[in-house]
């Protein structure tokens, strides 16, 4: 069955620290997501791709990067890891394979990556 | 800015009764607009979705409503069950190059027997 995977599921790092998340989907969607999720602010868009090469910011996306150099991967790196960065994220996916356009279809998400920056 | 508020961050309904979660939205080029359902240390599973282009969309015991003029949307679970006790978040986007889902802060649902 096609999913998507996130890994690893928990992550404790230091402060300063480079740390990456990593995003994995075998339904050949194009388009793909990151989310934090916090208490109090539900789930925020981090950065997202509709395709290979392209990566675009999302609402919170400081701090953080996106590289899509595949169909199956969206890898979110913290480019020097911040306490305010403890936080659930999510990756996500969804649209029909192959159209190269972004179509706002369910999106389908992965299991989350807990991360704690101490 | 919120573009998407889900204004009651909790809600409490007996089994069997009605369970009505609201959301509204700012962006009047969202068109279209979604339900996740979240359980803890799961990630957000896909519950229903809505075009702009229709005011109701309905699957088994849980409906949507959409009302574009007052930007407002809600989703009716009937009859609630303890199963569905969860976080449930509204998300809307568009078809415009650019936009990805936005979500709401979430409703927690909680359903007693």
């Amino acid at each position: 069955d096609a999913e998507i995977t996130q890994s690893p599921r928990h992550k404790i790092t230091e402060t300063g620290r480079q740390v990456t998340l990593a995003c994995h989907q075998t339904w050949n969607h194009n388009n793909m997501f990151w989310y934090r999720q916090d208490l109090g602010h539900g789930l925020r868009l981090i950065h997202y791709s509709y395709g290979v090469h392209d990566t675009n910011k999302g609402e919170v996306s400081d701090g953080y990067s996106v590289s899509r150099s595949n169909t199956e991967d969206l890898p979110l790196t913290l480019e020097s890891a911040a306490s305010s960065q403890t936080s659930v994220y999510f990756c996500a996916s969804s649209g029909p394979p192959g159209t190269g356009a972004p179509q706002n279809t369910e999106a389908f998400f992965g299991q989350g990556t807990r991360l704690t920056v101490v | 800015d919120q573009q998407v508020k889900q204004n009651s961050p909790s809600l409490s309904v007996q089994e069997g009764r009605i369970s009505i979660l609201n959301c509204d939205y700012t962006n009047s080029m969202f068109d279209y607009f979604l339900w996740y359902k979240k359980y803890p240390a799961e990630g957000p599973t896909f519950l229903i979705s809505i075009s702009s282009i229709k005011d109701k969309n309905e699957d088994g015991r849980f409906t949507v409503f959409l009302n574009k003029s007052a930007k407002h949307l809600s989703l009716h679970i009937v009859p609630s069950q303890p199963g569905d006790s969860a976080v449930y978040f509204c998300a809307a986007g568009g078809d415009q190059a650019g936009t990805a889902l936005i979500f709401g802060k979430g409703t927690t649902l909680s359903v007693s027997s």
